[in-house]
C-alpha cells in the first residue's frame, strides 16, 4: 500500500532562517505531489505541485520554493523565512486521476 | 475565476440529528469530486469520492448534480465523532494539471 511520509512533525524558526522540509511517497511511481500551507483558521492553499522529476509548478509568488530530485521525493525550502510563513505545512500526493493523499504536515512557527 | 464554495457554518446539530451541506463549484468542465474531513490541526483525510450516480458508505450520502454544478453531504444519525471541518474538493480540469480547488470547509459541531 501506499505510504507518504513528512518531517518534521513541528518547527520553530526565526525571521531570516532557511528552511528545509522534505516528503516522501511509498508504494507508487510517477505520483502527482504537492505542497499546501493551511494558514490558522484559513482555508488549504496550493503552493507547488509537481508531475515528474524537476518539474515544478509554482502556484503563487512567494519566498519559497519546491524541487523534486527524485520520483517520490518532494522538498519545500526557503531561503529566508518570513513571520508570514507560519502556517501548517502539508504534502500530498495522487495518482491521476485520484484523491489526494497528505501526508501528516509540518506545523511552522517563525517567530 | 474557478472557484469551489461552501456554506463556512459551523453547524451545531444535537446528536442523532441529520445533517446536509451542499457545495458549488464553478468549472463546468470538473470531473472528480471529493469530500475530505479535517479534524482540529490534523490533515484532511479522503471521507468519500462522489460519483455521479451518488454514493452511500454507512451513515453518509454523497451527491453529484451536474445540471446546477454542486455535490452535497448527508451525514444521518450524527455522532460526537462527527465534529470536524469536512472540505469539498473538484478537480479543475482545463486549469493546472492534476490540480484539486478546495473549499474552504464546513465546520460541523456535533452536541450531546
Amino acid at each position: 500500500s501506499q505510504t507518504i511520509h513528512q518531517w518534521p512533525a513541528t518547527l520553530v524558526q526565526p525571521v531570516g532562517s532557511p528552511l528545509s522540509l522534505e516528503c516522501t511517497v511509498e508504494g507508487t511511481s510517477n505520483p502527482n505531489l504537492y505542497w499546501y500551507r493551511q494558514a490558522a483558521g484559513r482555508g488549504l492553499q496550493l503552493l507547488f505541485y509537481s508531475v515528474g522529476i524537476g518539474q515544478i509548478s509554482s502556484e503563487v509568488p512567494q519566498n519559497l520554493s519546491a524541487s523534486r530530485p527524485q520520483d517520490r521525493q518532494f522538498i519545500l525550502s526557503s531561503k529566508k523565512l518570513l513571520l508570514s510563513d507560519s502556517g501548517f505545512y502539508l504534502c500530498a500526493w495522487t495518482g491521476v486521476p485520484g484523491p489526494l493523499h497528505f501526508g501528516n504536515g509540518t506545523r511552522l512557527t517563525v517567530t | 475565476r474557478k472557484e469551489v464554495e461552501q456554506d463556512p457554518g459551523p453547524f451545531n446539530v444535537p446528536e442523532g440529528a441529520t445533517v446536509a451541506f451542499n457545495c458549488t463549484y464553478s468549472n463546468s468542465a470538473s470531473q472528480s469530486f471529493f469530500w475530505y474531513r479535517q479534524d482540529c490541526r490534523k490533515e484532511p483525510k479522503l471521507l468519500m469520492s462522489v460519483y455521479s450516480s451518488g454514493n452511500e458508505d454507512g451513515r453518509f450520502t454523497a451527491q453529484l448534480n451536474r445540471a446546477s454544478q454542486y455535490i452535497s453531504l448527508l451525514i444521518r444519525d450524527s455522532k460526537l465523532s462527527d465534529s470536524a471541518t469536512y472540505l469539498c474538493v473538484v478537480n479543475d480540469y482545463g486549469g493546472s494539471q492534476g490540480n484539486l480547488i478546495f473549499g474552504k470547509g464546513t465546520k460541523l459541531s456535533v452536541k450531546p
